[in-house]
């Protein structure tokens, strides 16, 4: 089966610029998982669907960061206006059930 | 809510070596722990994990214990080969499907 699929790859903005990042889980993935990852540093889970609706979002910065997963499937986090503290890779992970996830390639951002 | 430790941060071992990572949980509602392997630039990869109605999983080279009542697990690699060197990530659930990372372990084995 085709594993989570990203893109951009690499991305490089200036601050206070705005940013969008693309996922397509696996199918049949209801759960889908957008992480930060700080070079050094575990993942740490910014927002959580079950299909189209938001579980988690606890430690999503809501006043510059958004994210949307229309129709279930495909995902978008926006940033806006984007900070150089913000500059890591943005994984997105997928899972049908029992908590297995399966991440994708990431998109490694560099805000400078 | 969930808080992960996991150490050593870094463990060099020579080829052919065991290696020993450990991590501590503190919500004592988990249930599902894994272990990730990510190599330089990748994506984290799921190697094993072990759910809290076990004990011990085996997989190949590759094994994991849970100690439920003192709230920590480890991932047991043995014959260390090149091509395990990496960070690898311990994890624990807390709440609905959702995980918590530990801060990683950079593992080197060496020819």
């Amino acid at each position: 089966e085709a594993g989570v699929a990203q893109s951009p790859r690499y991305k490089i903005i200036e601050k206070r610029q705005s940013v969008a990042f693309w996922c397509n889980p696996i199918s049949g993935h209801a759960t889908l998982y957008w992480y930060q990852q700080i070079l050094g540093q575990g993942p740490k889970l910014l927002i959580q669907f079950q299909n189209n609706g938001v579980v988690d979002d606890s430690q999503l910065p809501k006043d510059r960061f958004s994210a949307e997963r229309l129709k279930g499937v495909d995902s978008t986090l926006k940033i806006q206006p984007a900070k150089l503290e913000d500059s890591a890779v943005y994984l997105c992970a997928s899972s049908r059930w029992a908590e297995e996830q399966y991440f994708g390639p990431g998109t490694r951002l560099t805000v400078t | 809510g969930e808080n992960v430790e996991q150490h050593p941060s870094t463990l060099s071992v020579q080829e052919g070596d065991s290696a020993v990572i450990k991590c501590t949980y503190s919500d004592s509602a988990s249930n599902y722990f894994p272990w990730y392997k990510q190599e330089l630039g990748k994506r984290p990869q799921l190697i094993i994990d072990i759910r809290s109605n076990v004990g011990e999983k085996k997989d190949q080279r590759i094994a994991v214990t849970l100690n439920k009542t003192a709230k920590h697990f480890s991932l047991h690699i043995t014959e260390t080969q090149p091509e395990d060197s990496a960070v690898y990530f311990c994890a624990a659930t807390s709440g609905f499907q959702k995980l918590v990372f530990g801060t990683g372990t950079r593992l080197l084995v060496s020819p």
